[in-house]
């Protein structure tokens, strides 16, 4: 079965910092891209990040970059977000997601993990 | 960036019906179109891929169209388990989706 499980999410000051994990199985984990997508609560989704297959090439959107960090292990099957200088605009359910095909960061996403929810509050 | 309008946001329909949802591209996507499914307080489910590639399992009810700038899903009988939000998603650049129609019952 493929499988994406996040881990990571907490409630968190503003200005502070937090990573996020997520761990792959069921799948050739280096085949393909891997990116994060966010949902704030009530609102819609928002692509937040994205990695090529050996972790050469990584991508962002412009309301995260130079705050957010993406980084893969293929060796252990594992997708990182590194998050620094949190917003309360950066709170909201984050996924793990699985890219279609090895191209980032243009690609559809076939397999979404359970979300893990990043709070940003004083 | 490349902007993507669903339209409507909320669509009200019975079992039963074909309903219908437009996503509507700012520039040319050619068909690097995706669609997704979400319902309450779970992860989005992936759809179709390149405008009109039914992702497998997924119930042939489903069908997607278009390429360009204007897309359609469509579902040709509704279904309970089908009322939820929809999301395109357009990756032939950087990628974005649109805003969501909601799917009730009515």
């Amino acid at each position: 079965e493929v499988r994406l499980v996040e881990s990571g999410g907490d409630l968190v000051q503003p200005g502070g910092s937090l990573r996020l994990s997520c761990s792959a199985s069921g799948f050739t984990f280096s085949d393909y891209s891997m990116h994060w997508v966010r949902q704030a609560p009530g609102k819609g989704l928002e692509y937040v990040s994205g990695i090529s297959t050996n972790g050469g090439s990584t991508y962002y959107a412009d309301s995260v970059k130079g705050r957010f960090t993406v980084s893969r292990d293929n060796s252990k099957n594992t997708l990182d977000l590194q998050m620094s200088s949190l917003t309360t605009e950066d709170t909201a359910v984050y996924y793990c997601v699985k890219g279609s095909s090895s191209f980032a960061p243009s690609d559809a996403f076939d397999i979404w993990g359970q979300g893990t929810m990043v709070t940003v509050s004083s | 960036d490349i902007q993507m309008t669903q339209s409507p946001s909320t669509l009200s329909a019975s079992v039963g019906d074909r309903v219908s949802i437009t996503c509507r591209a700012s520039q040319s996507i050619s068909s690097w179109l995706a669609w997704y499914q979400q319902k309450p307080g779970k992860a989005p489910k992936f759809l179709i891929y390149e405008a009109s590639s039914l992702e497998s399992g997924v119930p042939s009810r489903f069908s997607g169209s278009g390429s360009g700038t204007e897309f359609t899903l469509t579902i040709s009988s509704l279904q309970p388990d089908d009322f939820a939000t929809y999301y395109c998603q357009q990756y032939y650049s950087f990628p974005t989706f649109g805003q969501g129609t909601k799917v009730e019952i009515k």
